[in-house]
């Protein structure tokens, strides 16, 4: 399975600005995956990442909010935009070779 | 409407015993299904997949999948206190291409020494 590498781990960031998530894989995907885990619950789809082409974004989230670069197959980028407090949770990155994960990004918005 | 539905416990488990959590789906053309454990603070760790129906040994983990019933079960035998975690399953609804997965809300599991 592929091995995840995400940066920053954690971050502690002011309300209205934004944050530049990287996700690294050890070998080419074809789809990567963005996760936000909000505090005390289960995981959610924010959107997939083809190479090529614009992300796809499930119900409730919006480009605009959380933009995604996808420049090649090992590598991704989530942007979390105009940060509120409601924006604090783990954001997570896997891609559909194993759908394994890494250790995510532990993002506070004070 | 894509649901994952798991009972969010806690399930306490006698150590030495097994351990059985369950997870069900509504969407029939479903063909993936991933089983993580995720202890507090960390991220999900990948237990096992399944895409048939039947068993799927690991070590002390068995994945069971039927999906006339569209259900997803997780065994665990000689539960070991290390293994008190939450445990999500997860699916990726519909038949086609590599797609995201949609999780259940995970069960809290208690191994009692």
């Amino acid at each position: 399975s592929a091995v995840i590498s995400q940066k920053p781990s954690r971050d502690i960031c002011q309300r209205g600005t934004s944050l530049t998530i990287q996700c690294q894989v050890d070998s080419q995907v074809t789809m990567m995956f963005w996760y936000r885990q909000q505090p005390g619950q289960s995981l959610t789809l924010i959107a997939t990442a083809n190479q090529g082409s614009e992300a796809t974004y499930e119900s409730g989230f919006v480009i605009d909010k959380f933009p995604i670069s996808r420049p090649n197959l090992t590598f991704s980028t989530l942007t979390v935009s105009n940060m509120s407090p409601e924006d604090s949770s783990i954001y997570l990155c896997s891609g559909d070779e194993g759908y394994t994960f890494g250790s995510g990004t532990r993002l506070t918005v004070v | 409407q894509k649901e994952v539905e798991q009972n969010s416990g806690p399930l306490s488990v006698p150590e030495g015993a097994i351990a059985s959590l369950n997870c069900t789906y509504s969407d029939r053309g479903s063909q993936s299904f991933f089983w993580y454990r995720q202890y507090s603070g960390k991220s999900p760790e990948l237990i096992m997949s399944i895409y048939s129906n039947g068993d799927k040994e690991d070590g002390r983990f068995t994945a069971q999948l039927n999906k006339a019933s569209q259900y997803v079960s997780l065994l665990i035998r000689d539960s070991q206190p290390s293994d008190s975690a939450t445990y999500l399953c997860a699916v990726i609804v519909g038949g086609g291409g590599a797609d995201g997965l949609t999780f259940g809300k995970g069960t809290h599991l208690i191994i009692q020494p």
